[in-house]
């Protein structure tokens, strides 16, 4: 049972524009929700962060906003940039509980 | 830059063979995770360590899977015997807060 949710497996974006990366979770409990970027034979590293209690938190070119009544989360990174290619990994939790991580999305930044 | 150190990078083996994992989280991390990736999917817990007490461990398969902690610092997790569906990609992760977890470069298992 899949409790978060990446629907797109892959994205394509030209460079300077801007990506929205997409993820759905079920619980409603949850409150605490990270994004992390993966490139090949490496680990998933930490992005962003956002916790229920906010609807945006933003760090240089990246952006997550949260709607907890539509139970979806997003990270925008504007401009992108080719060294931005990568899987993006959503992942939520209820504090204290383990996360549980969507499937991932590719993203494509074409120069 | 302290990182989460992993080995074997690479390990193949034979169906019904054993292996292990070994984890070095970043120095101080009292919070210990093993994960498994499997191709296409994001990664799923399947045990988690308090310095060296296991404090959930409900997606182990306990039948063959096995992780230990026996001093609070690194980690081995076992397999025996292993099995063509366990060839995945596993990933340790350490943290010193809860929210936010480390993760090392994983172990790419293949079993043939």
């Amino acid at each position: 049972d899949q409790q978060v949710k990446q629907n797109s497996p892959s994205l394509s974006v030209q460079e300077g524009r801007i990506s929205i990366l997409n993820c759905d979770y079920t619980n409603s409990m949850f409150d605490y929700f990270l994004w992390y970027k993966k490139y090949p034979a490496e680990g998933p590293t930490f992005l962003i962060s956002i916790s229920s209690i906010k609807d945006k938190n933003e760090d240089g070119r990246f952006t997550v906003f949260l709607n907890k009544s539509a139970k979806h989360l997003s990270l925008h990174i504007v401009p992108s940039q080719p060294g931005d290619s990568a899987v993006y990994f959503c992942a939520a939790s209820l504090t204290g509980n383990q996360f549980y991580f969507g499937t991932g999305t590719s993203l494509t930044v074409i120069p | 830059e302290a990182e989460v150190a992993q080995s074997p990078r690479y390990k193949i083996t034979e169906k019904s063979q054993a292996v292990a994992f070994w984890c070095d989280p970043i120095s101080g991390h009292a919070t210990l995770y093993w994960y498994r990736q499997i191709l296409g999917q994001g990664p799923e817990l399947l045990v988690q360590f308090q310095d060296e007490s296991v404090v959930d461990d409900s997606q182990l398969p306990k039948d063959r899977f096995s992780a230990e902690r026996l001093k609070g610092v690194d980690s081995t997790l076992k397999i025996q015997p292993a099995e063509l569906g366990d060839s995945a990609m596993y990933l340790c992760a350490s943290s010193l807060s809860y929210n936010e977890q480390f993760f090392g470069p994983g172990t790419r298992l293949t079993v043939l």
